[in-house]
Formats: C-alpha cells, sequence, structure tokens
C-alpha cells in the first residue's frame, strides 16, 4: 500500500543523545515535511523539502536538521536532544506545490529523559 | 505566519447530535482543508475547500468556504462513537514551501 513510512514508532532517549527519525514515501511526491505534535500547540512545522537536494526551515527548526538527498527519504536528525523535544513526530508529502494537500505518516513518538 | 483560531477547543456529546466547529485566521486562504486525527494515528484528510462560499460534503461532514476567505466551518450530522478524534482546520502556509498551518484542534468524544 502507498503512503508514507516512519521509523521508529517510539523511542525514549537520553538527554544529549543524538537520534535520527526516518520517513520514507513511495508515491513519488515532491514535498515533504516534519511537524511535531504538543498537546494544546497543534502541529507546528519544524522544515519542509520542496525537491530533493532543498530544504527550508518551518516555524520551529531550532535543534533539529534534516536532508533530501533523495525524493523518498527525509530524515529528521536531533543533533543533541532535550526535554523539550518530547514530542509526537509527523512526517507529511505533497505532490506537486501547486496542490495543497498533505498526506502524514502514523507518527514517531519520542520522549527525551 | 498566518494564524488559525479553532474553537471549540474540545466538545463532549452524545450520539445522534450535531456537531459544528469552526477556524478563523488572520489572513486571506485560497484553500481550507479540514483532517481528522484517530487516537496513535496521524491526520487524513476529510474535506478539501477550494473557492470562497463553496459548501462541500462527504457523508455525515459538510464543511463551507467562508464568503471572506478567512473562516471555514465544518458540521457532522448525527454523531456515531467512531467520529471521536480531533479535528484539525488548515490553511496553505505562504512562507513554508505550500505547508499547511494548522488550528490547535478540536477533540471530540461522542458517547453512546
Amino acid at each position: 500500500i502507498a503512503g508514507i513510512t516512519q521509523a521508529p514508532t517510539s523511542q525514549i532517549l537520553a538527554a544529549g543523545r543524538r537520534m535520527t527519525l526516518r520517513c520514507t514515501q513511495d508515491m513519488r511526491h515532491n514535498a515533504m515535511y516534519w511537524y511535531r505534535q504538543d498537546l494544546g500547540l497543534g502541529l507546528r512545522l519544524i522544515h519542509y523539502s520542496n525537491t530533493a537536494g532543498t530544504t527550508g526551515k518551518g516555524e520551529v527548526p531550532d535543534g533539529y536538521s534534516v536532508s533530501r538527498a533523495n525524493t523518498d527519504d527525509f530524515p529528521l536528525t536531533l543533533a543533541s536532544a532535550v526535554p523539550s523535544q518530547t514530542s509526537v513526530y509527523f512526517c507529511a508529502s505533497r505532490l506537486s506545490s501547486g496542490a495543497n494537500v498533505l498526506t502524514f505518516g502514523a507518527g514517531s513518538r519520542l520522549t527525551v529523559l | 505566519g498566518q494564524q488559525l483560531n479553532q474553537s471549540p477547543q474540545s466538545m463532549f456529546i452524545q450520539e445522534g447530535e450535531d456537531v459544528s466547529m469552526n477556524c478563523t485566521s488572520s489572513s486571506i486562504f485560497n484553500t481550507w482543508l479540514w483532517y481528522k486525527q484517530d487516537p496513535g494515528e496521524g491526520p487524513v484528510l476529510l474535506i478539501a475547500l477550494y473557492k470562497a462560499g463553496e459548501l462541500t460534503s462527504n457523508g455525515r461532514l459538510t464543511a463551507q468556504f467562508g464568503i471572506t476567505r478567512k473562516d471555514s466551518f465544518l458540521n457532522i450530522s448525527a454523531s456515531i462513537p467512531s467520529d471521536v478524534g480531533i479535528y484539525f482546520c488548515a490553511g496553505p502556509n505562504s512562507n513554508s514551501g505550500y505547508a499547511l498551518n494548522f488550528g490547535k484542534g478540536t477533540s471530540l468524544l461522542v458517547t453512546p
């Protein structure tokens, strides 16, 4: 079934550790996005990529980095995790910049202690 | 970025009741989207609206694109227990690669 795969599903991490959340889509969508979801704050954009080889900062980019080496993969890295990065992270994609509908993965729940 | 104000924050209703929620924006949108998130899952698109004044239905769900282009409404008729979840309005972010700005969500609980 075509869609977005996120890994891991959940992870508990010690503060200061490095962590990469993986996101892969098989829909050949051009644009990909990372959001974090926190209680009472909704979904906030961390980083985005309009096409392979390009990335941009969203609303809350500090402490996170992304890369887009190819169309299918869009990993999110926390170089040195802090407790405030405890959240549920969602990867999303869109076919082209002209269509506004995003398709979401199932999420990765991250706890930083 | 554009601010989306969604209300109510939560609703607790009985099965069979109708539900209404709305979203307002600080700026004009060309598209309004409504998503639903089931517990433990990612948001799933319910309805997309592309024209001011547009009224679109998807089963028991009806959404409207406000004529001012700064608001949208979602109605659910004859609610059932599987309507439980968080409903989000969303509009395109002109500054971040056509990402979506989301409202903070309306949490819906339905009792049998």
